[in-house]
């Protein structure tokens, strides 16, 4: 059984830039939902997909989006890049809708922006 | 607003000691509870899930037990191992947003285990 996979494992940004970030779901898993880990903190919620629609969101700006695609797959998009994005990007996968069930992560991809 | 916490941040202890991590939550209606161990840089691991309806789960050498009154639960590490050195996350999954807010996570207890 493959587990949640992210990609890149890290990136360098500068500010204003735009960058995306990727995770394959477990197979069998049709969620997907992303966290933002700043340093020394607890991750943050960004958002879920269920069936490749948001169904959930945590207090993140519109310039944090996302997609979710037929095989279960995901993207987090990030545009106009500020200094305070750097942090560790985490991508959760879990079976069925809603947050009630548990949760496999991968290990995450690290932002960095100048 | 609805917060987890844990105590203590950080906890260094010798090797083969029992120990206990604490979590708090501020809302009793909770779908369930969960306990990750994070290793630096890395991902999360799930350790235990307990389900609303449960008092504790058990895995190996971990026990985690939940008081949804109290808005308490507690992770028993027995015979600590220099392996068990990590941050200790618990999570919580409100009911309020339907489930679909996501985890509600607590900064994390930093443990060292010395051998």
């Amino acid at each position: 059984e493959t587990g949640v996979t992210q990609s890149p494992t890290h990136l360098i940004k500068t500010r204003g830039q735009q960058v995306t970030l990727r995770c394959s779901s477990q197979s069998g898993h049709n969620t997907v939902s992303w966290y933002q880990q700043a340093l020394g903190q607890g991750p943050q919620f960004i958002f879920q997909y269920y069936r490749e629609e948001e169904n959930g969101r945590g207090n993140f700006p519109p310039r944090f989006s996302g997609l979710q695609f037929p095989n279960y797959s995901s993207e987090l998009n990030v545009n106009a890049l500020e200094l305070d994005d750097s942090a560790l990007y985490l991508c959760a996968s879990s079976p069925g809708g809603g947050n009630t069930g548990e949760l496999f992560f991968g290990e995450g991809s690290r932002l960095t922006v100048l | 607003k609805q917060e987890v916490t844990q105590i203590p941040a950080a906890l260094s202890v010798p090797e083969g000691e029992n120990l206990v991590l604490n979590c708090s939550f501020t809302d009793s209606a909770i779908y369930n509870l969960q306990w990750f161990r994070q290793d630096p840089g890395k991902g999360l691991t799930s350790l235990l899930l307990i389900q609303s309806s449960q008092r504790e789960q058990t895995s190996g050498r971990l026990n985690a037990s939940l008081d949804k009154s109290s808005g308490r639960s507690t992770l028993y590490i027995a015979a600590s191992q220099p392996g068990d050195s990590a941050t200790y996350l618990c999570a919580v999954t409100y009911v309020r947003g339907g489930g679909a807010d996501g985890l509600t996570f607590g900064k994390g207890t930093h443990l060292i285990i010395q051998p």
